[in-house]
């Protein structure tokens, strides 16, 4: 079983639709989690970062997070056609050893069409 | 204020070759990391130093090596190359590594593919 699992996709919807994209993750140490935006060819993005368990706002975006189910969520509100992307969701925990790595799902495929 | 960069964009070696790709932190960013995307994956950590010294070091052969400048600037190396080192490096850098300021920020990474 992978750490982060994450569907790739493509998940299509029309514009002005609400997404709904998902990861689930098995280790209970990730203590911070973010969400990344990935145009083609292009590094990834910061969208969300979030700590604690709850809904976090920004924009048209809400990050939520359930620690007691490992699961994790972004929504997309009205999308848009530039809003098609790839979506990293990626987690990340403060080794003993005194480094913080990410680990992160295969990313969802999100296509919005006009 | 300028993002991270990074240097080459793209570049073309053959099996066997080395090659060194640099990154430029945000300014004030003390740490960086270098991830390997592959294909329809998503970023694989790689290393991370912090103030001129590696922190971590993912699952990846010896043939991968980094280091640090005084500057915060990082250069990734890679020796032997082989055709499943094609992929998109990314560099991320953080103010620190710890808490909120552990939060990392992406470069546009530099595109590798060996033949």
């Amino acid at each position: 079983q992978k750490e982060v699992e994450q569907d790739p996709g493509p998940l299509s919807v029309p514009e002005g639709a609400i997404v709904s994209l998902n990861c689930t993750y098995s280790n209970s140490a990730f203590q911070y989690f973010m969400w990344y935006r990935q145009y083609s060819r292009k590094g990834p993005e910061l969208l969300m970062y979030t700590y604690s368990s709850g809904n976090k706002e920004d924009g048209r975006f809400t990050a939520q997070v359930d620690k007691s189910s490992k699961y994790i969520s972004l929504f997309i509100r009205d999308s848009q056609p530039s809003d098609s992307a790839t979506y990293l969701c990626a987690m990340r925990v403060h080794m003993n050893s005194g480094y913080s790595t990410l680990t992160f799902g295969k990313g969802t495929m999100l296509l919005v069409s006009p | 204020d300028a993002g991270v960069t990074q240097s080459p964009t793209h570049l073309i070696k053959t099996r066997g070759q080395h090659v060194t790709l640099r990154c430029s932190p945000i300014s004030g960013h003390k740490s960086v990391s270098w991830y390997q995307q592959v294909l329809g994956q998503g970023p694989q950590f790689i290393f991370q130093y912090y103030e001129k010294e590696e922190r971590g070091r993912g699952n990846f052969p010896d043939r991968f090596s980094a280091r640090q400048f005084p500057n915060y600037s990082s250069e990734l190396n890679v020796n032997a190359l082989l055709l499943g080192d094609s992929a998109l490096y990314l560099c991320a850098s953080s103010l620190d590594l710890w808490g909120s300021e552990g939060t990392q920020y992406f470069g546009p990474g530099t595109r590798l593919l060996v033949l």
